[in-house]
């Protein structure tokens, strides 16, 4: 049974770069069909989709993030990585690693989803 | 940037049947999925292109679409169903992804 697992800082300064890694034990990210992908939650809000990876390194991401956000992977180490950078007290969240099952590139749902990791921007 | 749109609350007493609702304007055109979050815990998928239904989860978890709309439906609600919970699809190009707000199901 696939397990994903977020791990970084839990604070990050105003303007500096949040960078989190999600580690997949139990399954891999070079298996196809699956898109990884991270997901955040405000506290006290709704989610908000990130952006995904495939492990071909292909990516998509929010288009209200884009701008901010790297999404990396790594075979090797059977992980994946997010990266936003000159954040503000907004982007203080809840961030979630999970699984895309796609069956098509806009055919998918996400499952499972790692524990979440709460990222807090302050100085 | 495309929306989907939940009531902010649902209440049912138990046993009853609670329905919760999902609009979006490319609901007939993607799929939408369903999740369920409880108080410090992760979501969990509960529903999957519209009307499935993952292994694990209870025969009392139900979804339907008809046109916007799609609707997913507890039946005979119990209290460890108090919960918040998430649509989820695609824009009309089912490229870009979208959460709808979250609806909190109080079970009276």
């Amino acid at each position: 049974q696939v397990q994903l697992q977020e791990s970084g800082p839990g604070l990050v300064k105003p303007s500096e770069t949040l960078s989190l890694t999600c580690t997949v034990s139990g399954g891999s990210v070079s298996s196809g069909s699956y898109y990884w992908s991270w997901i955040r939650q405000p506290p006290g809000k709704g989610l908000e989709w990130i952006g995904y990876i495939y492990y071909s390194g292909s990516t998509n991401y929010n288009p209200s993030l884009k701008s901010r956000v790297t999404i990396s992977v790594d075979t090797s180490k059977n992980q994946f990585s997010l990266k936003l950078s000159s954040v503000t007290a907004a982007d203080t969240a809840v961030y979630y690693c999970a699984r895309r099952v796609g069956e098509t590139t806009t055919v998918g749902w996400f499952d499972p989803w790692g524990q979440g990791t709460l990222v807090t921007v302050s100085s | 940037s495309y929306e989907l749109t939940q009531p902010p609350s649902v209440s049912v007493s138990p046993g009853q049947t609670a329905r919760i609702t999902c609009s979006g304007d490319a609901l007939p055109k993607q799929y939408a999925y369903w999740y369920q979050q409880k108080p410090g815990q992760a979501p969990v998928l509960v529903i999957y292109k519209d009307s499935e239904r993952p292994s694990g989860i209870p025969e009392r978890f139900s979804g339907s679409s008809s046109g916007t709309t799609v609707t997913l439906t507890i039946s005979g609600v119990q209290a460890e169903d108090e919960a918040d919970y998430y649509c989820q699809s695609a824009d009309s190009s089912g490229t870009y992804l979208v959460f709808g707000g979250g609806t909190k199901l109080t079970v009276l």
